[in-house]
């Protein structure tokens, strides 16, 4: 099973700033997806990180306020822009592909104030 | 569009005692792959158990193991001689044609002393 670390682990910002979450897996894998969970819910996709090229959104979510990087087979970057209140969940980042399992980061805990 | 129902959003079962979580999703794929997950109160998401949907059996991992009715579209898991350590939510969850996972809402379980 893949090992998957995220920093920071967590933080809270000021409404309006940006924050970029780093996912690291210690092998290479096909696919890299980012998940938020909000407070008591469920998980949402966000979007698939697709390497060497623009990320996948899922409905709802958008390029501009979730930018997302995928330079090699085993990083991945999810800014969160112009944030608000709003934006406070967990997010968390997943490796997997080709119908194998996927495993998942420890998450980052953000708290906009 | 493929949906995930857990129907028990909390359930407390005494240490020891056997409990069944529910499950049941919609889809249209003939061949699909099913999981449950653990999230403790640390966040991190930790595997449970993996079904194939083309393999008849149902599987096992230790202590844990599910009722897969592919006709029903049921996956049910069982904790047998449940454990103090089981307690967390447990998102069941189905994995696209695409490798992407769609998550349950959740069931918040509580082993008692």
């Amino acid at each position: 099973s893949a090992v998957i670390s995220q920093k920071p682990s967590r933080d809270i910002c000021q409404r309006g700033t940006s924050l970029t979450i780093q996912c690291q897996v210690d092998s290479q894998v096909t696919m890299m997806f980012w998940y938020r969970q909000q407070p008591g819910q469920s998980l949402t996709l966000i979007a698939t990180a697709n390497q060497g090229s623009e990320a996948t959104y899922e409905s709802g979510f958008v390029i501009d306020k979730f930018p997302i990087s995928r330079p090699n087979l085993t990083f991945s970057t999810l800014t969160v822009s112009n944030m608000s209140p709003e934006d406070s969940s967990i997010y968390l980042c997943s490796a997997g592909g080709n119908k194998e399992t996927q495993y998942f980061g420890p998450g980052t805990r953000l708290l906009v104030l | 569009a493929q949906t995930v129902t857990q129907s028990q959003p909390e359930m407390s079962v005494q240490e020891a005692e056997t409990v069944t979580l529910s499950c049941t999703y919609d889809t249209s794929e003939n061949n699909y792959y099913l999981f449950w997950y653990k999230q403790p109160p640390s966040r991190q998401m930790i595997l449970v158990i993996r079904q194939e949907a083309y393999k008849q059996q149902n599987a096992t991992e230790n202590r844990f193991s599910v009722n897969f009715q592919k006709a029903a579209k049921s996956f049910s898991l069982k904790i047998s001689d449940s454990q103090l350590g089981d307690t967390a939510m447990y998102f069941c969850a189905f994995m696209t044609k695409d490798d992407k996972i769609i998550f349950g809402k959740g069931t918040r379980l509580h082993i008692l002393p």
